[in-house]
């Protein structure tokens, strides 16, 4: 079946714009997570949503971070006012439920100018 | 509080070489789920392997192992025969009940030379 599709690929965008970022996870997935990687590092945690809900939003660095999930399918991150520090890889995961196996989407590749 | 350590940055092997990748974790949780995830050149996360705490029961799968040892709170992956293909980052990760949510390590970059 079809895996975890995450859009755009490759953003760029200029320092103090709005983005977008959409994930679109497996069919049947109630939890969808959203990780934020850095070169060189490990995912970080940002988001996790259970059905329509943000279950953890611990992860998100700041108030210019918001993520939704409307009908419990797909779901947006958004980031206002972009700093060049938000650069960086956004990875969306989803999962059965919360304790299962989480798999993983192709990213989306943000650059800051 | 949940940590993962991979000690291993990067590791060189000529194929066919074994290699053994190193993870200790960190968890206050009686329960807790352990992974590995392989990141090939192209970017996206490739589930490799779940283990919870109460099977300690080491696993095979082809010329992948894996070593879960609570008593040491580490989970070694070893791949046999290396082929140029396992080229990648690996990721261990860990996630608790308590904690609910995943913690990734920094990631061991294997290079796997022809």
């Amino acid at each position: 079946g079809a895996g975890v599709s995450q859009t755009p690929s490759n953003k760029v965008t200029e320092k103090g714009k709005y983005v977008e970022l959409r994930c679109d996870p497996i069919s049947g997935h109630t939890a969808l997570y959203w990780y934020r990687q850095s070169l060189g590092q490990g995912p970080e945690f940002l988001i996790y949503f259970q059905g329509t809900g943000a279950a953890d939003d611990s992860g998100l660095p700041n108030d210019r971070f918001f993520a939704v999930r409307p009908e419990g399918s797909v779901s947006t991150l958004k980031i206002q006012r972009t700093e060049r520090g938000d650069s960086a890889v956004y990875l969306c995961a989803s999962s059965l439920s919360w304790s299962d196996t989480q798999y993983f989407g192709p990213g989306t590749r943000l650059t800051v100018l | 509080a949940q940590k993962v350590t991979q000690a291993q940055t990067e590791i060189s092997v000529v194929e066919k070489e074994d290699v053994t990748l190193d993870c200790v974790y960190e968890t206050r949780d009686t329960t807790y789920y352990l992974f590995w995830y392989k990141q090939p050149p192209s970017g996206e996360l490739v589930f490799l392997i779940r283990r919870n705490s109460f099977d300690e029961q080491n696993e095979i799968s082809g010329r992948y192992s894996w070593n879960f040892q609570k008593s040491t709170s580490s989970f070694n992956f070893t791949i046999t025969a290396s082929q140029v293909v396992d080229s990648a980052v690996y990721f261990c990760a860990l996630f608790s009940g308590g904690y609910q949510k995943v913690t990734f390590g920094t990631g061991t970059k294997l290079q796997v030379i022809p």
